[in-house]
């Protein structure tokens, strides 16, 4: 079975663009989170979308917006990009009780780079 | 708030020893849950092992566990037999319910080198 599954892979963008990333998520997984990784550090919430509805969003500015589309798919857009976006962008996806059970699995990520 | 601490910022660890990695957490949450991730180069998180608050056992996948001392507030990962292929970055986390939305606080990370 496929699992988790974003593009690109890397990317590099300058400083003003617009970015958008996505994510396939593992086959009967309804749940897609998004999290930011800055080099050095452990991953940062941004987003969780269940059933094409946000559930939830981490500290980040409104340069930052996603959604999830009917096949559970979703997009990540981050607007007027800023050095400070370089990083990994992971996607994971879940069942909706995967707190109970570790059942959160991430992509490989896509690496940003913002010159 | 909660909050994942990982102080030790690299270890090294002779092929076919064991090894543990440390993880402090702070929650006023009763209910709530640990995990380990493994991260390669490749930069995929790779789940690990999983140990809710409630659960009477430490937890154990394969070569790894989990010994969790409640009381402590630790959740300190165990790699038996290490193998060159454990040479990763490894993050502890912890689930935090917000609302209607679920998500991980993870720590700083460590980073494991396993010499053969």
């Amino acid at each position: 079975d496929a699992g988790v599954t974003q593009s690109p892979t890397h990317l590099i963008k300058t400083r003003g663009q617009h970015v958008t990333l996505r994510c396939s998520p593992i086959s009967g997984h309804k749940s897609v989170s998004w999290y930011q990784q800055v080099l050095g550090q452990g991953p940062q919430f941004i987003f969780q979308y269940y059933e094409k509805e946000e559930r939830g969003r981490g500290n980040f500015p409104d340069r930052f917006s996603a959604r999830q589309f009917p096949n559970y798919s979703s997009e990540l857009n981050v607007n007027a990009l800023l050095l400070g976006d370089s990083a990994l962008y992971l996607c994971a996806s879940s069942p909706w009780d995967w707190m109970n059970t570790g059942e959160l699995f991430f992509g490989e990520g896509s690496r940003l780079t913002v010159l | 708030a909660q909050k994942i601490t990982q102080t030790q910022p690299g270890m090294f660890v002779q092929e076919k020893e064991a090894v543990t990695l440390d993880c402090t957490y702070d929650t006023s949450d009763p209910s709530y849950g640990l995990f380990w991730y493994k991260q390669p180069s490749s930069g995929e998180m790779i789940f690990l092992i999983y140990q809710g608050s409630y659960d009477q056992q430490n937890a154990t996948e394969g070569r790894y566990s989990l010994n969790f001392q409640k009381a402590r507030k630790s959740a300190n990962l165990v790699i038996s037999a290490s193998q060159l292929g454990d040479s990763a970055m490894y993050f502890c986390a912890m689930r935090e319910l917000t609302g209607g939305s679920e998500k991980l606080v993870f720590g700083k990370g460590m980073k494991l080198t396993v010499n053969p």
